[in-house]
C-alpha cells in the first residue's frame, strides 16, 4: 500500500511568487492535514481538510489556503510568499473507520520550499 | 489547549544502552498521544500510539511507551538502542474535545535529538 505522496520535492520561489503544493492521501483516507515546519518553530499545525470541506485551520495568515478534491487529494497555496515561508511542508491524511474518523495521522515525506 | 514538553532537546546514549526520551502533556480531556520519528531530510514515520486502551504500548522497531496519567507523562523507551535509531523523535497529542469529536490538529513537542555512540 502506498503511503502518503507529496509534490514537488523541492520548490524554490522568490519573494511575492506563489507556490502551490500538492498531497495525495494514502488510499481510503478521507482527511487531510497540512503542517509547517521551520527552523526554530517546530511543527506547527496549518489546515485539517475532511470530505472536501475545511474543518480547521491553524494560527497563521490568509495567504495560506488549501483544498480537497473530490478524490481526497490535496493541494496547499500560499500567496505573497515571504522569507519566513521556507520550510518544510508536510501533508497526513487519517482514515475513517465505521465512518468515524480515526485519530492516527500519516505523514508523507514533505515538500521543502525555500523563499529567496 | 494542549501542550507538550519534551525534556531534553538533545539525549546522547551508547550503543547497547536503554534509551528514555521524556514527554509530558497537558490536556482538559482524555488525550490521543503519538510518538512519531524523523530521520534527516525525511517526513515523519509514526512510532506508535495511545488511544485509551492497555497503558503500556508497544511500537516498532522495539519501542515502547507507558501512558500514565496521574504524571500526564508519555515517556518513550528503548532497552538497547542501535545506531540506527540515531534519528528527532516528536511527542504530539491530538487536541480532542468532549463528546469524542477532536479538532483534527495534532499539538508536537519541540523534539529530541536522539544520538547514539558506539
Amino acid at each position: 500500500e502506498a503511503g502518503v505522496t507529496q509534490s514537488p520535492t523541492h520548490l524554490i520561489k522568490t519573494r511575492g511568487q506563489q507556490a502551490t503544493l500538492r498531497c495525495s492521501p494514502i488510499s481510503g483516507h478521507t482527511s487531510v492535514y497540512w503542517y509547517q515546519q521551520a527552523l526554530g518553530l517546530g511543527l506547527q499545525f496549518l489546515l485539517w481538510y475532511d470530505e472536501g470541506e475545511e474543518r480547521n485551520r491553524g494560527n497563521f495568515p490568509p495567504r495560506f489556503s488549501g483544498r480537497q478534491f473530490p478524490n481526497y487529494s490535496s493541494e496547499l497555496n500560499v500567496n505573497a510568499l515571504e522569507l519566513e515561508d521556507s520550510a518544510l511542508y508536510l501533508c497526513a491524511s487519517s482514515s475513517r473507520l465505521a465512518g468515524v474518523r480515526q485519530e492516527t495521522q500519516y505523514f508523507g515525506p514533505g515538500t521543502r520550499l525555500l523563499v529567496l | 489547549a494542549q501542550s507538550v514538553t519534551q525534556l531534553g532537546s538533545h539525549v546522547s546514549v551508547s550503543e547497547g544502552a536503554l534509551v528514555l526520551l521524556r514527554c509530558n502533556y497537558s490536556s482538559s480531556v482524555p488525550p490521543y498521544l503519538f510518538w512519531y520519528v524523523q530521520y534527516p531530510n525525511q517526513g515523519l514515520q509514526l512510532l506508535l500510539k495511545y488511544t485509551s486502551a492497555a497503558t503500556l504500548v508497544k511500537g516498532i522497531n522495539g519501542f515502547e511507551a507507558e501512558f500514565k496519567k496521574s504524571e500526564t507523562s508519555f515517556h518513550l523507551t528503548k532497552p538497547s538502542a542501535h545506531m540506527s535509531d540515531a534519528a528527532e523523535y516528536f511527542c504530539a497529542v491530538s487536541e480532542g474535545r468532549a463528546g469524542g469529536t477532536s479538532y483534527g490538529k495534532l499539538t508536537f513537542g519541540q523534539g529530541t535529538i536522539l544520538t547514539v555512540h558506539p
